[in-house]
This record gives C-alpha cells, sequence and structure tokens, in this order.
C-alpha cells in the first residue's frame, strides 16, 4: 500500500517566520525522497530531493532533513513568504519498480 | 521553451465519450508518466514508459490506454467516460529514477 504520509495535512504560519513540513514514510528500502511543491492550478514543482546516503541538504531558504531511523523526512522553509503558499508534498521511491510515491500533501498558508 | 507540457488545460465532456490528452517534453527524458489526482490532491501514478515501452502500469481500468509515438511524447486515450474519471491528470518526465519534473495538468470533467 502507499507508504507516505503526512503528520500535518494545513499549516498556518506568520509571513517571516520558518515553516516546517513534516513526512513519515514506511519503506526503509526507499534512498531518493524529494519534495514538490504545487500553487493552485498548476503542477508539482521540483523543490529539493535528498538521498538516504545524507542526512540534511539545503537549498535556497529549503533545507530537507531525512531522519533514516525513525523514517521521517521534513521540509524547512526559512522565512516564509506569501508566494509559499501552497501544497507540499514527499515523494519517496518506495514502489514495486522504482517509481515514485507521493504523500497526500500539506497545505501552507502564510498570514500577511 | 516549456518543459512539459499537456493540452488540453480543460476537458469536460459527456459521460460515455472517448477523449485523449496530449503530452509532449523537450527536455531529453528517456522515461514518461501519467499520474492522476483527486479532488483531495492524492497524486497516484497511472502508467509509465521508458524508451516507449511501458514499464509501470497500476491498476487502472483497461478504458485508459497511453500511447507513446516517440520518447518526447506520452498520450493518454481514455474511452467511455465515467463519472469517477473527473480528475485533474499529469504528465511528467525524469531521466529514469530521477527527479520528475510535471506538466501543468488536464482538469477532466466528466458531466
Amino acid at each position: 500500500g502507499e507508504s507516505v504520509g503526512l503528520h500535518l495535512p494545513t499549516l498556518s504560519v506568520q509571513e517571516g517566520d520558518n515553516s516546517i513540513i513534516n513526512c513519515a514514510y514506511s519503506n526503509s528500502a526507499s534512498d531518493y525522497f524529494i519534495w514538490y511543491k504545487q500553487e493552485s492550478g498548476k503542477g508539482p514543482q521540483f523543490i529539493i530531493d535528498i538521498r538516504s546516503n545524507m542526512d540534511k541538504r539545503q537549498g535556497q531558504r529549503v533545507t530537507v532533513l531525512l531522519n533514516k531511523t525513525v523514517k521521517h523526512l521534513s521540509l524547512q522553509i526559512a522565512a516564509t513568504q506569501p508566494g509559499d503558499s501552497a501544497v507540499y508534498f514527499c515523494a519517496e521511491t518506495g514502489g514495486s519498480q522504482g517509481n515514485l510515491i507521493f504523500g497526500k500533501g500539506t497545505k501552507l498558508s502564510v498570514k500577511p | 521553451d516549456t518543459a512539459v507540457s499537456q493540452t488540453p488545460k480543460y476537458l469536460v465532456t459527456q459521460m460515455g465519450n472517448d477523449k485523449s490528452i496530449k503530452c509532449e517534453q523537450n527536455l531529453g527524458h528517456d522515461t514518461m508518466y501519467w499520474y492522476k489526482q483527486d479532488s483531495k490532491k492524492f497524486l497516484k501514478i497511472m502508467f509509465s514508459y521508458n524508451n516507449k515501452e511501458l514499464i509501470i502500469n497500476e491498476t487502472v481500468p483497461n478504458r485508459f490506454s497511453p500511447k507513446s509515438p516517440d520518447k518526447a511524447h506520452l498520450n493518454l486515450h481514455i474511452n467511455s467516460l465515467e463519472l469517477g474519471d473527473s480528475a485533474v491528470y499529469f504528465c511528467a518526465s525524469s531521466r529514469r529514477e530521477e527527479t520528475q519534473y510535471f506538466g501543468p495538468g488536464t482538469r477532466l470533467l466528466v458531466l
């Protein structure tokens, strides 16, 4: 069955604050993880990825943390902006043929 | 210079009709995908093609038939449309098992 899930379906933050979006996965064999951002009316957009041989990876204002011990993935967004408002998906290569399995999504709302 | 494009963007049709959605990518990727996103935003893979060959076919009714005329195109044909087919359909592409890049989606509404 589907193995990727999210702890919080919605997250509301104040503009300028940091956001943390969490994701749990159950397939310990997954070795590649991706965060996508989906704005209203658009397709998912790649944000950042991480391989299982890493614990942390940083991008521009975003950081992904991977804790393989508890099978947990998180996305941190620094200084959250109104343009960050979207649904965020985590995905893992947990499928039977190496395909991506997506989590349910977390809606991030940024209050001005 | 759109990387992954889909047509049409919106598709409204009657139950029982047959329709096609087209997808093209200009990224030089060898793998293309079709996903279905339901009203709760859940994304589920339907098909995957690598070098024009079907490699993933999830539990999808056989009314759905993908066709890949070449590596840059993956079209989705749907026969005898049903109400439950209403959703947003996304095409994506990647180099095999690497980051997938998504198209803008086709919003299908079956009446």
